[in-house]
């Protein structure tokens, strides 16, 4: 089975210009996680979804965030206008569910290099 | 709130010896699940364990254990017979049942395997 797929692996952009990260979680699972790692923050949660519905986005940076779920197999996050600060390595993380049990799966990451 | 800790930075082991790394949790749920990752230096982040709050047994997968004592909120991963293959970022993780909320991660350690 594919695991959740994310595109593009890497990404350098100009600062002021809009990013968009793509991830395709694995097939029949309900919640979706975006989280960014850096050297120095570790790794945070930005976002998640339960069933295409954002559940909790007090993680996202600021207003230049975005996250959408249109369907169950789809989900942006998007970075508009960028900044240099925001490069870091963005991953998407889906499981079947919420429960204390289900394991998140990570998808490849996103390398983001803002110049 | 339900936090994960990591005390552990770095570690350093000997080919083929076992290592052990440390993990506690601090949660008053009765219903959760606790999970390690490995993040090689490639970026991506793997599934290792998973160990249930109700769980009788401690859980094992290869060469992986997980020493759980719950009394003492630990749930260290064991790793035998290292391999230089297993360098790498090692985070734990914990998901509880208030709110189903996603995982919460611990900081990680940075294990290096000596030939």
């Amino acid at each position: 089975d594919a695991g959740v797929i994310q595109s593009p692996r890497h990404e350098v952009t100009e600062m002021g210009q809009e990013v968009t990260l793509r991830c395709k979680p694995i097939s029949g699972h309900n919640s979706l996680f975006w989280y960014r790692q850096t050297m120095m923050r570790g790794l945070e949660l930005l976002i998640y979804f339960n069933n295409n519905v954002p559940i909790d986005d007090s993680g996202m940076p600021e207003d230049r965030f975005s996250a959408k779920m249109p369907n169950a197999s789809f989900s942006t996050l998007k970075i508009q206008p960028s900044e240099p600060r925001d490069s870091a390595v963005y991953f998407c993380a889906s499981s079947l569910g919420l429960l204390a049990f289900y394991e998140q799966y990570f998808g490849p990451g996103t390398r983001l290099t803002v110049t | 709130a339900q936090k994960i800790t990591q005390t552990q930075p770095g570690m350093f082991v000997q080919e083929k010896e076992a290592v052990t790394l440390d993990c506690t949790y601090d949660t008053s749920d009765p219903s959760y699940g606790l999970f390690w990752y490995k993040q090689p230096s490639s970026g991506e982040m793997i599934f290792l364990i998973y160990q249930g709050s109700y769980d009788q047994q401690n859980a094992t997968e290869g060469r992986y254990s997980l020493n759980f004592q719950k009394a003492r909120k630990s749930a260290n991963l064991v790793i035998s017979a290292s391999q230089l293959g297993d360098s790498a970022m090692y985070f734990c993780a914990g998901r509880f049942d208030s709110g189903n909320t996603p995982l919460v991660f611990g900081k990680g350690t940075r294990l290096s395997v000596i030939a």
